[in-house]
């Protein structure tokens, strides 16, 4: 089966950075991505990693590890608009499914 | 460009009638189609993916059942609406690559 642990809750200030780890099992893997959902929303992707290594996306950054089944989402000057939920979520082969975590919650306060 | 569609947005149920959710892709073919659910303030449980037509999997045992009679189209039914079934369902593609693309979700409440 496939399992992917991420903390409930993170808070913080705007401006500040706040990083969103994610630890996986899976019995195959094709990669590590990131959605991002605001209240009543739909999620709406972020990131991607199939490979070990750090990915930049403007104010956004995904990492893995994949010796460490790990992987972490940095989110860097914090605007109120960044208070949302984060999954990460893996498939174990392309086209198949995609499982995810149940969600970080964060809360950007002024 | 790429779209899709799920309808409806809202819908309230009662026990025991019958579901029928559906959720179209268009400018795409042969998507990679999936159906969550999300209890209030939950993750997203992912219920059944489809790879082409005619091809279920499913991911949870339960009330719930899919079909995909269209390449573009995918349905999510009930024969029997339980209380339990209440949520958040979305409907998803993917091009095969990383990105899933969600559409706007219908949220059901079974009363």
């Amino acid at each position: 089966g496939q399992s992917l642990e991420q903390p409930s809750e993170v808070t913080a200030v705007e401006g500040a950075i706040v990083q969103i780890n994610c630890t996986y099992q899976t019995s195959g893997f094709y990669g590590l991505s990131w959605y991002q959902q605001h209240d009543g929303g739909a999620p709406t992707f972020l990131s991607y990693n199939a490979l070990d290594g750090l990915e930049e996306t403007g104010r956004f950054s995904s990492f893995l590890s994949r010796s460490d089944s790990y992987g972490y989402l940095l989110l860097q000057e914090l605007q109120m608009k960044d208070s949302a939920s984060y999954f990460c979520a893996v498939s174990n082969q392309a086209g198949t499914a995609l499982i995810f975590g149940k969600g970080t919650t964060l809360s950007v306060s002024s | 460009s790429q779209t899709i569609h799920q309808w409806p947005a809202t819908l309230v149920q009662p026990v025991g009638s019958p579901l029928s959710l559906e959720c179209t892709v268009e400018g795409t073919s042969n998507p990679n189609l999936y159906w969550y659910r999300q209890a209030a303030g939950r993750g997203l449980q992912l219920l059944f993916y489809s790879v082409g037509i005619g091809q279920i999997s499913s991911e949870v045992p339960q009330n719930l059942s899919a079909s995909r009679p269209q390449d573009r189209q995918f349905i999510l039914s009930s024969k029997k609406l339980l209380l339990s079934d209440s949520g958040f369902y979305l409907c998803a593609w993917r091009p095969g690559g990383a990105e899933a693309f969600f559409g706007q979700g219908t949220r059901l409440t079974v009363v």
